[in-house]
């Protein structure tokens, strides 16, 4: 089955500076790459996806890259500021819409 | 929006539990996500049409329902320990691959 590796496990940055967040998979035939931010407490948000035949994709302050040959895909987010601190999931899926999570990043934004 | 319930629940080991979605409105695939504290969840099982479309790696006595009117549920049989954790469920089509939807989860502890 489908694994997905994230690092790092936590991440302090200033208020300002860029975070990346990197995630590698196994299952060449996934297409479906969701990035998720949860809240202590609360559910996971969407917060950016990409599918396979796309080599990018940027929301506002918020971008996701893949690379299909390496398998690993990544987020950037800039311009930090407090609000984005949470923590942050990577998943893979395939046709079948079954996610497979990696183990979640911690995000400290300092003021 | 996709909901749940209860919101919490306590249970001793060896007991049984039911836990309750209601998807989003037209979905017609629910899947089960089991969230233990500071980890990424991992996928239990996915209904489409009432029937299980796919399963990971949880035993028998985790089993589950999807009804017409847009319902399912979880049941779990001969709680144990490790099973204390927040239980999502997320509803989606099924178009190979495309965004899933998280009710806000049943933080389910066994003791």
């Amino acid at each position: 089955g489908e694994n997905v590796e994230q690092h790092p496990s936590t991440l302090s940055v200033q208020e300002g500076d860029s975070a990346v967040i990197k995630c590698t998979y196994s299952d060449s035939a996934s297409n479906y790459f969701p990035w998720y931010k949860q809240e202590l407490g609360k559910r996971p948000q969407l917060i950016i996806d990409i599918r396979s035949n796309v080599g990018e994709k940027k929301d506002q302050r918020i971008a996701v890259t893949l690379n299909k040959t390496a398998k690993h895909f990544s987020l950037h987010i800039t311009e930090t500021q407090p609000e984005d601190s949470a923590v942050y999931f990577c998943a893979a899926s395939n046709a079948g819409n079954m996610l497979t999570f990696g183990g979640g990043t911690r995000l400290m934004v300092k003021p | 929006g996709v909901t749940q319930s209860p919101t919490h629940l306590i249970k001793t080991r060896g007991q049984q539990v039911t836990l309750r979605c209601s998807s989003q409105s037209g979905h017609n695939t629910v899947s089960w996500y089991q969230q233990a504290l500071g980890q990424g969840p991992q996928f239990i099982f996915q209904y489409y049409r009432e029937e299980e479309n796919g399963r990971g790696n949880f035993p028998p006595r985790f089993s589950g329902l999807q009804f017409p009117n847009d319902s399912s549920e979880l049941n779990v049989n001969a709680l144990e320990l490790d099973d204390s954790a927040l239980y999502l469920c997320a509803s989606s089509f099924i178009t190979g691959g495309g965004e899933q939807f998280f009710g806000p989860g049943t933080r389910l502890t066994v003791l």
